[in-house]
């Protein structure tokens, strides 16, 4: 079956640095990768939609330049928290479509700014 | 404005019993309507409903999707404490590009008691 990873898992920073999470389709072309967040007890929050080769698409309040999208290939995107702030801290998950309406999503990373 | 909602929000019963999850939709272009159970990490696919009236089943879960009034439900029959989780219904619209954002309720955290 479609598998995403993740990396890392799970990351501790200080206030004011950047860090990048990686998202990769192991045994799939992804042509469409999403970024959601998600806080304790909520639902997902879409962030942003990533297309290889183009610019992310960003919802409405996020902001792209604290959140740094790039899907270089069609099996990896990355997001960079850049200048990271404790109101960053959450469970960010990617999730990857080939051409279907299915999305799989990856294991997510636990992001807690100190 | 897509919107997803799901009751009850919380949910608490004990082994045995039957559950079931409430999901209505509000989406432009609807096209159909997804269902994962979230643990402690990323959400898991359980079903896609795209037809009305076919229920799926997997086990001890089906589900049902009634367009008429725009709603499905996920039922949960014997529950056992690993059925205990959130469970995310996830509205997905037609798209002429490749890029099908999902909008997603709420969810349901479910607690199956011993």
């Amino acid at each position: 079956g479609a598998v995403v990873s993740q990396h890392p898992s799970r990351v501790i920073c200080k206030s004011g640095t950047s860090v990048k999470i990686e998202c990769r389709s192991l045994d799939f072309q992804a042509t469409t990768m999403f970024w959601y967040r998600q806080f304790p007890k909520q639902s997902l929050m879409l962030m942003a939609t990533s297309n290889e080769g183009s610019k992310a698409t960003y919802e409405q309040g996020v902001e792209k330049d604290k959140f740094l999208i790039n899907h270089a290939s069609l099996t990896l995107s990355t997001l960079t928290v850049t200048s990271a702030h404790p109101e960053d801290s959450s469970f960010y998950i990617c999730s990857a479509t080939e051409q279907g309406y299915e999305q799989y999503f990856g294991p997510g990373t636990r992001l807690t700014v100190t | 404005e897509d919107k997803v909602v799901q009751s009850p929000l919380s949910l608490v019963v004990h082994e045995g019993d039957t559950v079931t999850l409430n999901c209505s939709y509000e989406v432009t272009n609807f096209r159909s309507l997804l269902w994962y159970k979230q643990e402690k990490k990323a959400p898991t696919f359980l079903f896609m409903l795209t037809s009305s009236g076919i229920e799926k089943k997997s086990g001890r879960l089906s589900s049902i999707l009634d367009k008429k009034e725009l709603s499905s439900i996920l039922n949960i029959t014997a529950t056992q404490t690993g059925d205990s989780a959130i469970y995310l219904c996830a509205a997905v619209p037609i798209s002429s590009g490749s890029a099908r954002q999902l909008t997603f309720g709420s969810g349901t955290q479910l607690t199956v008691l011993p």
